[in-house]
């Protein structure tokens, strides 16, 4: 168990529908990762949040946005879903220095 | 922008040693290297910064050589627990503060008894 938590486990959704993801990171740490899995894509980076602010941008799609609130946890925003968005969606957390990342276990999002 | 890693899949028995490479065409500011289980989040391994150094613990460690922009991982008297697929990622060099990390397709590390 790494300490990140990410809610829900499972998602099932339809073609133009809008989900939340939801990641709790680990005590103490202020810095918090998105990434995307699929098999088409490979992993990709999204976008990182460091204390509230968003501190890089990957390949995030403009359907997609996030933010990280004052109690440090972060939601993943993703709308006018396409079947293309189904993939396991990953949060990580880390102090912020970039010596350590501990991934949460992952939500599996399915478009139908 | 996405690194190449090679192999692309290696099997090996319990015991013997792998190396497995990330090559960026471009010059890197970092490389980042995880492990992923099948069915399982991917866990960090390690992260070295441009200056050619080497890290590790024990029998996994990488190496980083700025000039050739790739970096190595090594797996030395593997074990059973090693199996997994082995993923690099990339972070360019001139791109100060910003960490959009570019991962490379994976090698797939089997280690039979």
């Amino acid at each position: 168990d790494s300490g990140v938590t990410q809610t829900p486990k499972h998602l099932i959704t339809a073609t133009g529908q809008r989900v939340t993801l939801r990641c709790s990171p680990r005590s103490g740490d202020l810095s918090v990762y998105w990434y995307q899995q699929s098999l088409d894509q490979g992993l990709q980076f999204l976008i990182q949040y460091y204390n509230g602010e968003e501190r890089a941008k990957g390949n995030i799609l403009e359907r997609f946005s996030a933010q990280q609130f004052p109690d440090l946890h972060s939601e993943l925003n993703l709308s006018s879903l396409e079947l293309g968005d189904s993939a396991l969606y990953f949060c990580a957390s880390s102090v912020g220095d970039g010596t350590s990342e501990y991934f949460g276990p992952g939500t599996r999002l399915t478009v139908l | 922008q996405q690194p190449v890693q090679s192999p692309q899949a290696v099997i090996l028995r319990e015991g013997e040693d792998a190396v497995i490479n990330c090559s960026s065409s471009k010059a890197l500011y970092s490389v980042h290297w995880y492990r992923q289980k099948h069915g399982e989040a991917p866990v960090f391994l390690m992260i070295l910064l441009k200056g050619g150094e080497q890290k590790g613990h024990e029998k996994i460690s990488a190496s980083f050589n700025e000039k050739k922009q790739q970096s190595s991982l090594y797996l030395t008297a593997s074990q059973l627990s090693y199996s997994g697929t082995y993923f690099c990622g990339t972070e360019l060099a001139g791109i100060q503060g910003a960490q959009k990390l570019v991962f490379g397709q994976g090698t797939r590390l089997t280690i039979n008894p």
